[in-house]
């Protein structure tokens, strides 16, 4: 079956730092992708869908500048929160999806985050 | 405004028994409706889609209900075993926004 990985699986950083997060659909070509943040004992949110190529569109309220999607192939998309905070500590999950395969969509591992 | 309910209290039942988990939605007129899996400290892991012109699916030990009227759709795992335990999701997905809205979880526990 399909397989999406992310990396790294957690990380741990300093206040002000920025924090790269990897996306990659290993054996598809996933021309959209979706970025999730789940905070525990709640629903996962989106927070923004990329397609490959495109500039990402961000759900409301969440910050463009502070969290920077790039889905420059059609195999791998970043995520990159900038100069974080306690309060981005989360657990951060990606999804990809197939041109012509709308209802599927193929969830990673996810990554938690701890800033201090 | 639109919501997604889920039962956020945990489900325990005894192995063996059927499990069966809610997912009500309100103002929303999904295209279909799809149930997760999700296990602690991991990503949802896809079980069933349903859509909205149907009214029942099944796999394997797994069945799921879908009523567009009432706006619910249940979740049931027959011959539950304790492997069974997890988070389940329900996401609806709405064409006019081509994306996927999940709802709260259901931890279920099934005990020996």
């Amino acid at each position: 079956g399909a397989v999406v990985s992310q990396h790294p699986s957690w990380v741990i950083c300093k206040s002000g730092t920025s924090v790269k997060i990897e996306c990659r659909s290993l054996d598809f070509q996933a021309t959209t992708m979706f970025w999730y943040r789940q905070f525990p004992k709640q629903s996962l949110m989106l927070m923004a869908t990329s397609n490959e190529g495109s500039k990402a569109t961000y759900e409301q309220g969440v910050e463009k500048d502070k969290f920077l999607i790039n889905h420059a192939s059609l195999t791998l998309s970043t995520l990159t929160v900038t100069s974080a905070h306690p309060e981005d500590s989360s657990f951060y999950i990606c999804s990809a999806r197939e041109l012509g395969r709308q209802e599927t969509q193929y969830f990673g591992p996810g990554t938690r985050l701890l800033v201090l | 405004s639109q919501k997604i309910e889920q039962n956020s209290e945990a489900l325990n039942i005894q192995e063996g028994k059927t499990a069966t988990l809610t997912c009500n939605y309100t103002n929303y007129s999904p295209a279909y409706l799809q149930w997760y899996r999700q296990d602690p400290g991991r990503g949802p892991v896809f079980l069933l889609l349903i859509r909205e012109n149907e009214k029942e699916k099944r796999k394997e030990r797994l069945k799921v209900t879908f009523d567009t009227t009432l706006k619910q759709s249940l979740f049931h795992i027959t011959a539950s075993q304790p492997a069974d335990s997890a988070t389940y999701l329900c996401a609806l997905f709405r064409s006019t926004a081509s994306k996927l809205t999940f709802g709260t979880g259901t931890r279920l526990q099934v005990t020996l």
